[in-house]
């Protein structure tokens, strides 16, 4: 199965900074099936960005995704208080469809 | 709108099997698959099955031997069985939608499974 790694673990940014994430798959990935998702402390995870580059309904635009092959990330142009979740990337290229073990982004 | 509603017995105790229900609103089981995923207290996603729209289903293949997935169309309901339950399957059990390009577009609430004697 193909093993997503996302770096950093844990990671804080203050008010405004910018922040970016990163996952990086075993194998190549085709980008059309690379996600994200966040998470808040008592909620199911969200759709966020679909198909490394796409912001799902509601989204701001201060996040991006990009990337290729093995390697995808996640930016935040400016971070605000309620970015403050972690990020699980996921990929569906090739069954079984596995997820990274996420980013907590903290407020600093 | 879409929504996703799982239930299930909440609390099992060791070696005994369960069976957790996703009610689904707003889209038809018959054009859409359905997939579980779970999460363990303080720990990452893993996903454990999907049903196709057409009823055929892919496992986990670490899991495979004590999962079944089933689904009746008529009443929106998908349903995942899982038996040998141990302490390590406590866990918040997801029900998600597949979107167009193989994400996950609408979660379930979760149903929270502990294993305990």
């Amino acid at each position: 199965q193909i093993v997503l790694t996302q770096s950093p673990a844990i990671m804080s940014a203050s008010l405004g900074e910018r922040v970016t994430m990163t996952c990086t798959a075993s194998s190549s990935v085709s980008s059309s099936y690379l996600h994200w998702y966040q998470q808040k402390p008592g909620s199911s995870p969200k759709l966020w960005i679909y198909s490394t580059s796409n912001l799902a309904s509601g989204v701001p635009a201060r996040f991006s995704g990009s990337g290729s092959g093995t390697s995808y990330s996640l930016t935040i142009s400016s971070m605000e208080a309620e970015d403050a979740a972690t990020y699980y990337c996921h990929q569906y290229h090739r069954s079984p469809p596995t997820f990274g073990a996420g980013t907590k982004l903290e407020l600093k | 709108q879409v929504q996703l509603k799982e239930s299930g017995p909440g609390l099992v105790a060791p070696s005994q099997s369960l069976s957790i229900t996703c009610t689904v609103s707003g889209f038809s089981l018959t054009s859409y698959g359905v997939h579980w995923v779970r999460q363990p207290p303080g720990k990452g996603l893993e996903w454990l099955v999907v049903i196709w729209s057409d009823g055929s289903t892919t496992y986990n293949s670490a899991l495979k031997s004590r999962l079944s997935i089933s689904k009746d169309n008529s009443k929106s309901q998908v349903f995942l069985k899982m038996n040998s339950l141990q302490t390590d399957d406590t866990a918040m059990y997801y029900c998600a939608r597949q979107g167009d390009l193989y994400y996950f577009d609408y979660w379930g609430q979760g149903t929270t499974l502990t294993v305990s004697s």
